[in-house]
């Protein structure tokens, strides 16, 4: 599959506190985006890593990224009510036969920030 | 216009109908996507535009679903004798990237209920 398999499936935590969610994918990348979905409203991307990249910060965002291991965490500091919301990770396989143009997604972390 | 916009949010039908859910992407983008997305999965790969040709439908999953992007804007999604299982948020999706290395702008989505 080339699609990133999150974990946990489920997150709960204070606000205020950290929040870490992880990917594994099973295919060479060429990057890997990371995208949130509040409830009943479509995705918005977040961050995009490259595979030559190791770590990238966005704000309270921080993700890294392990192609050995083929896997990646989205870490977000001193989280927010507001951040509530479902979590996807979408690897973009690399490589020729076309397929370097489509996200796949899996189910998602579901982040619950507790005010 | 400044965002991906699809029409209905909501549509309700009857078993059977046929239905036509509407996507017009963010000015420029060459690139659409079509994703379907059942209540607690993340979303599922349907079909990619790039300009007016499908360059991938292997995620329709089956002759009752069509799309069309005749002008390399607006794409029509269309179901025929719509089934219960069909029921889902649709979800598109444009890039302006065309080797498929950005990210995705997700419209809100078309909630589509068959009775």
């Amino acid at each position: 599959s080339q699609q990133g398999e999150e974990d946990p499936q489920a997150l709960s935590i204070q606000e205020g506190e950290n929040a870490t969610m992880n990917c594994s994918y099973k295919t060479s990348i060429n990057n890997l985006q990371w995208y949130r979905q509040n409830s009943g409203r479509g995705l918005v991307h977040l961050i995009l890593i490259r595979s030559n990249e190791r770590e990238k910060h966005s704000g309270r965002l921080r993700v890294t990224l392990d192609t050995s291991k083929k896997s990646s965490s989205l870490l977000i500091t001193a989280s927010r009510a507001a951040d509530t919301a479902s979590y996807f990770c979408a690897p973009l396989p690399h490589g020729g036969g076309g397929s370097n143009y489509k996200l796949t997604f899996g189910k998602g972390t579901l982040l619950t920030v507790n005010p | 216009g400044a965002g991906v916009s699809q029409t209905p949010s909501n549509k309700v039908t009857e078993k059977g109908k046929y239905v036509e859910l509407r996507c017009d992407p963010i000015s420029g983008h060459t690139a659409l996507y079509w994703y379907r997305q059942s209540l607690g999965q993340g979303p599922e790969f349907l079909i990619y535009f790039q300009g007016t040709g499908a360059a991938d439908d292997s995620g329709l999953p089956n002759d009752r679903f069509f799309a069309v992007r005749p002008e390399g804007s607006v794409s029509t999604l269309k179901i025929q004798r719509t089934e219960r299982g069909d029921s889902a948020v649709y979800l598109c999706a444009s890039s302006m990237d065309r080797v498929g290395t950005g990210e995705l702008f997700f419209g809100e989505g078309s909630r589509l209920t068959v009775l």
